[in-house]
């Protein structure tokens, strides 16, 4: 089974610029979710979606920071301006539907994509 | 607010010794429970999880973790490392079950074990 896509792996931009990253899940996951992991911390959730809606984006800096889904497939988020502290690693993850038929928890992630603001 | 409580953050074991590794939350209510493992180059994979029932649950590559609900921990223990379990472990929590709920994982700030041959 393909695994979770994400690109570009690497990005590095200067402050004030924008940036964007994609992700398409795994083939029937409902469930999206967009991941900030800072060097030497655990990951953070920034926004989940459930099919093209959001469910939660109660972390995510809103001046700054966008994401979609428009067609419950695939998804962007996006970096306006960026700022130093954005550099991290940003992960997608995708899983079945919360209390669907066959959820049983498990997240499943991309391997990220590393970004550097100097 | 809810958090989860990595108390290790580097780990350095020679092969053969035995691993725990604690984790523990404050959430008071229920939660479900796993832990995540990144080894080098690669991406975050689950390792074992708690839902319900047997406290002690087992997972993949000879891990298990045991879930204490009285001390809101849920520690990860090998009894025997290998050279290819050096990789970053992550505990999380989930809060919130079906229908609606957010679902959302917590997680700690993540375990670097480096197991010498």
């Amino acid at each position: 089974e393909a695994g979770v896509a994400q690109s570009p792996r690497y990005k590095i931009i200067e402050k004030r610029q924008s940036v964007a990253f994609w992700c398409n899940p795994i083939s029937g996951h409902a469930t999206l979710y967009w991941y900030q992991q800072i060097l030497g911390q655990g990951p953070k959730l920034l926004i989940q979606f459930q099919n093209n809606g959001v469910v939660d984006d109660s972390q995510l800096p809103k001046d700054r920071f966008s994401a979609e889904r428009l067609k419950g497939v695939d998804s962007t988020l996006k970096i306006q301006p960026a700022k130093l502290e954005d550099s991290a690693v940003y992960l997608c993850a995708s899983s079945l539907a919360a209390g669907g038929p066959g959820y049983a928890g498990e997240l499943f992630f991309g391997e990220g994509s590393r970004l550097t603001v100097l | 607010a809810q958090s989860v409580s990595q108390h290790n953050h580097h780990v350095i074991l020679s092969e053969a010794a035995s691993l725990e590794l604690g984790c523990n939350y404050s959430y008071g209510g229920t939660v479900n429970l796993f832990w995540y493992v990144q080894y080098p180059g690669q991406h975050l994979q689950l390792l074992l999880k708690y839902f319900s029932g047997d406290p002690l649950v087992k997972g993949i590559k000879g891990f298990e973790a045991e879930f204490i609900k009285s001390k809101f921990s849920f520690n990860l223990r090998k009894p025997s490392v290998q050279w290819s379990d050096t990789a970053e472990y992550f505990c999380a929590v989930e809060r919130g079950f079906y229908g609606g709920a957010t679902n959302k994982l917590i997680f700690g700030t993540g375990t670097l074990l480096a197991v010498q041959p």
